[in-house]
């Protein structure tokens, strides 16, 4: 059972503009929820992160929106660069319990320069 | 402050081998956590330890295991490896009470 789903396995867009990669949770448990970036042949980045008490939280070029009633949470990444493009996992953590991440399956983000 | 490292990075085995990973965390980090990541089923987690003791598990076979020890390293130990352990094996480390988990660069793990 995915309690964690990207539904999008690609998204392509233009330097510099808005690239919004989506993520969608069953478990209403969930409490807190981050996202990770991934080069080949490298480890997961952390990049930004919310808890559920939250709807919204900002660093630099990257924002992270939470829609609890809808089980829904989004990357917006203004403006977008080559440098971005990568794969980007979202991933869900129940209240205390720190040392678990459930990974979405990623979505593949090309910035075209 | 160094990174998560991971050792070894690339590892080729034949089935029914057996296989020990090693990660040691950022300094002063006490949890670890493990994942395996294929194509197919993404990122899962394996198990996660603190001070020397298994906080949680995920769902994977006895085959699959792990410690910690005192300084806070840990290995992961597969046993009669199959085919399909072929993956990508994580670790990553917290603080306590800190839900953003650091990732190493991962072992690659070929089962032939």
């Amino acid at each position: 059972d995915q309690q964690v789903k990207q539904n999008s396995p690609s998204l392509s867009v233009q330097e510099g503009r808005i690239s919004i990669l989506n993520c969608d949770y069953t478990n209403s448990m969930f409490d807190y929820f981050l996202w990770y970036k991934k080069y080949p042949a490298e480890g997961p980045t952390f990049l930004i992160s919310i808890s559920s008490i939250k709807d919204k939280n900002e660093d630099g070029r990257f924002t992270v929106f939470l829609n609890k009633s809808a089980k829904h949470l989004s990357l917006h990444i203004v403006p977008s660069q080559p440098g971005d493009s990568a794969v980007y996992f979202c991933a869900a953590s129940f209240s205390g319990n720190t040392g678990k991440l459930i990974f979405g399956q990623g979505t593949t983000l090309q910035v075209k320069p | 402050k160094a990174g998560v490292t991971q050792t070894p990075r690339y590892l080729i085995k034949t089935r029914g081998q057996q296989v020990t990973l090693s990660c040691s965390p950022i300094s002063g980090h006490r949890s670890v956590s493990w994942y395996q990541q294929t194509p197919g089923q993404g990122l899962q987690f394996l198990f996660e330890y603190f001070s020397e003791t298994q906080r949680n598990k995920g769902n994977f076979p006895g085959r699959f295991s792990g410690r910690q020890f005192s300084n806070s390293r840990s290995e992961m130990n597969v046993s009669t490896l199959e085919l399909g352990d072929s993956a990508l094996y994580l670790c990553a480390s917290s603080g306590q009470g800190i839900y953003e988990q650091y990732f190493g660069p991962g072992t690659r793990l070929t089962v032939t």
